[in-house]
């Protein structure tokens, strides 16, 4: 089957690191997105990665390795306005669907 | 300005009447798809489009339908909608399905 794991919820502490975990399995592979999902909001994009390595823009960055199926969102000198859902997608290949994980969402603390 | 332009917002409806969701890009882009999004099921994509009169079935098509006659446009439908069709809805539209994907508002839709 296909499945999309990552934590349900994260807290952290303005001004510092948080790193969001995504584990795949899918048929296919095409690439993974993040997007970011204020409440009540409609997504928007912040990377992708389909190459193994690292993709840095800004104060996020996004990590792929294709053999463990496993990717994670990096982001840095946290702010309020951080605190959002972040949602893990996966292209599934020949297919071309998108298929998402449930999110996790993260509470920015002072 | 880029955008994808979903409506309406906010639908409440009775079971078994057809709506009609509209779904519009200015960009230019060749796939579209369709999404719900429920508490604790996340992103679900109900059909998606690769081209004008090109269509596919997600994950979750039942009960839906759609059409792509010309590329901005793509249209959801429910023929007869049912209670637990009860959802937040998401119009997307990127050049590729390998691309960044720009997401409409949002129709939050009611059957009862």
């Amino acid at each position: 089957g296909q499945n999309i794991d990552q934590p349900t919820e994260m807290t952290a502490t303005e001004g510092a690191i948080v790193q969001i975990n995504c584990t795949y399995q899918t048929s296919g592979f095409n690439g993974l997105f993040w997007y970011q999902q204020h409440a009540g909001e409609a997504p928007t994009f912040l990377s992708y990665n389909v190459l193994d390595g690292l993709e840095e823009k800004g104060r996020f960055s996004s990590f792929l390795s294709r053999s463990k199926g496993y990717s994670y969102l990096l982001l840095k000198e946290l702010q309020m306005k951080d605190s959002a859902s972040y949602l893990c997608a996966v292209n599934g290949g020949a297919t071309n669907k998108l298929i998402f994980g449930t999110g996790t969402l993260l509470a920015v603390q002072p | 300005e880029a955008q994808v332009t979903q409506n309406p917002r906010y639908l409440i409806t009775v079971t078994g009447k057809k709506l009609t969701v509209t779904c519009s890009q200015n960009m230019n882009h060749e796939y579209m798809s369709w999404y719900r999004q429920d508490p604790g099921l996340g992103l679900r994509q109900i059909y998606y489009s690769m081209n004008v009169e090109v269509t596919d079935k997600g994950d979750v098509p039942e009960g839906y339908k759609v059409s792509r006659k010309e590329k901005r446009n793509f249209p959801l439908i429910l023929e007869s909608p049912s209670p637990n069709q009860t959802s937040l809805y998401f119009c997307a539209s990127s050049p590729t399905g390998y691309a960044e994907a720009f997401f409409g508002q949002g129709t939050r839709l009611t059957v009862v």
